[in-house]
């Protein structure tokens, strides 16, 4: 079975300028996450979809970040424009709905902004 | 509020002892708790969880945990520590009547020959 796919493994930047993030879910999966991963930190929820619908999306920074899942299955992460405190490594990961069920991750976009 | 402490940033032990990463947490209700983790340069991995029933769960790899609901604790045990067993383990705690996991800041195990 394959896992949760990421693309890109890494991105250099300069800030102010745009970034994307690509994920692929394991099929079946109809919640998908994206965590921020600081170094030397737990993961921290960014924003949670059921299907198509963003169900949490309360630490997204929406001044500059913006997620969509179209048609519930592949996700993409933006930020625009970056700014060098969003050096980090970005995964996403998916599951079953439900809390009892674990979250798959993917290997995660390490971002660096110059 | 929901919380996850793992107090020790590193755990060093030999080849063939036996290792502890320990985790308390703080939730509302009935805890749902994982252990993760986590090798360089890859994502999180998941090793077991425990959701009701027996307090000590068995995971892969020969990784087992322990839930003490009176101590709110869920420590990380391997009988056998092996080379490479060397990692980051994360410990998360999900409410039971949330959907958001909390995870811990990370305990670095490094395993000596």
């Amino acid at each position: 079975e394959a896992g949760v796919v990421q693309s890109p493994r890494y991105k250099i930047i300069e800030k102010k300028q745009p970034v994307a993030f690509w994920c692929n879910p394991i099929s079946g999966h109809n919640t998908l996450y994206w965590y921020l991963q600081n170094l030397g930190q737990g993961p921290e929820l960014l924003i949670r979809y059921e299907n198509e619908e963003a169900v949490d999306d309360s630490q997204l920074p929406k001044d500059r970040f913006s997620a969509e899942r179209l048609k519930g299955v592949d996700s993409t992460l933006k930020i625009q424009p970056a700014e060098l405190g969003d050096s980090a490594v970005y995964l996403c990961a998916s599951s079953f709905t439900g809390a009892p069920h674990e979250q798959f991750f993917g290997p995660g976009t390490r971002l660096t902004v110059l | 509020a929901q919380s996850v402490a793992q107090p020790e940033d590193q755990v060093n032990v030999a080849e063939g002892n036996p290792l502890t990463v320990k985790c308390t947490y703080s939730v509302s209700g009935n805890p749902y708790l994982f252990w993760y983790v986590q090798y360089p340069n890859r994502g999180l991995q998941f090793l077991l969880k425990y959701i009701t029933g027996d307090n000590l769960v068995k995971g892969s790899y020969g990784f087992e945990a322990e839930f003490n609901k009176s101590q709110t604790s869920f420590h990380l045990k391997k009988p056998s520590a092996l080379v490479s067993d060397s990692a980051l383990y994360f410990c998360a705690v999900r409410g039971y009547n949330t959907d958001k996991l909390i995870f811990g800041t990370g305990t670095r195990l490094q395993v000596f020959p």
